[in-house]
C-alpha cells in the first residue's frame, strides 16, 4: 500500500532535549512538508522540500531543523530552542510543489514537559 | 495579506439536514483550492481540488464549488459518519499554502 508513515504516534520528552520525528513516503512524490497543528488553529508550515538535498523554511521554522537525504524520507528535529514544542505534527507529500494536493501522514503528538 | 477563513467554526446538524460550509480566501494568484476531512487525532484526508472559478467536484454526499473569492462544501443528507473537521487550503503564488482553521461538523442521528 502506498502512503505516508510517521513514527512514533506519541512522543514524550523532557524540556531541553532535542527530538527527531520520522516521516517516510512510498508515493514517489518529489515534495514533502512538515506542519504543526495546535488546537483551534489552522495548520502552520514549518519546512518544505521540493527535491532531495534542498529545503526551504516555512512560516514557523525557528527552533526546528530538517534534512532531505533521500526522496522517501524527511525527518524533522525539534530542538531545545523551540519555545512551545508541544503540538501535533503532520508530515505531507505531493507530486510536485505546484497545484497538486498534499497527502498527509497520521501525525505525531509530541508532549514536552 | 493572504489568508483563508472558514465559517462557521462549528456546525451541528440532524441526520438528513443538508447544509454548506464556507471557505473565503484572499490570496495573490490562486493556484488551487483543496478540501480535506480530518478525524480527531488523525491526519487530514484529501477530498477535492478546485482550480478555477465555476468548477465543481462531487463525491458521495459532498459537493465542492469555487468562485473567485470563496468555496463552498455542500453536504447533502449528511449521516453521523460525516462528523469530522473539514479543512480548506489554498495554494498561492510562490507555492505558498494557507490553511483555514476548519469547520467542526457534528451530525446527530
Amino acid at each position: 500500500d502506498g502512503g505516508i508513515t510517521q513514527s512514533p504516534k506519541y512522543l514524550f520528552r523532557k524540556e531541553g532535549q532535542n527530538v527527531t520525528l520520522s516521516c517516510e513516503q512510498n508515493l514517489n512524490h518529489d515534495a514533502m512538508y512538515w506542519y504543526r497543528q495546535d488546537p483551534g488553529q489552522g495548520l502552520r508550515l514549518i519546512y518544505y522540500s521540493q527535491i532531495v538535498n534542498d529545503f526551504q523554511k516555512g512560516d514557523i521554522a525557528e527552533g526546528y531543523s530538517v534534512s532531505r537525504e533521500k526522496k522517501e524520507s524527511f525527518p524533522l528535529t525539534v530542538t531545545s530552542a523551540q519555545k512551545n514544542p508541544t503540538a501535533f505534527y503532520l508530515c505531507a507529500s505531493s507530486m510536485t510543489s505546484v497545484a497538486y494536493e498534499q497527502y498527509f501522514g497520521p501525525g505525531t503528538r509530541l508532549t514536552v514537559t | 495579506e493572504d489568508q483563508v477563513t472558514q465559517s462557521p467554526e462549528a456546525l451541528r446538524l440532524q441526520e438528513g439536514e443538508s447544509s454548506s460550509l464556507n471557505c473565503s480566501y484572499t490570496v495573490s494568484g490562486l493556484r488551487g483550492l483543496f478540501w480535506y476531512r480530518q478525524d480527531p487525532g488523525k491526519g487530514p484526508e484529501f477530498l477535492f481540488t478546485l482550480y478555477s472559478a465555476g468548477e465543481e467536484k462531487e463525491k458521495e454526499r459532498l459537493k465542492a464549488t469555487l468562485t473567485k473569492k470563496e468555496s463552498f462544501l455542500h453536504i447533502t443528507a449528511p449521516k453521523p459518519e460525516d462528523s469530522a473537521t473539514y479543512l480548506c487550503a489554498v495554494q498561492a503564488n510562490f507555492n505558498k499554502f494557507y490553511f483555514g482553521s476548519g469547520t467542526k461538523l457534528n451530525v446527530k442521528p
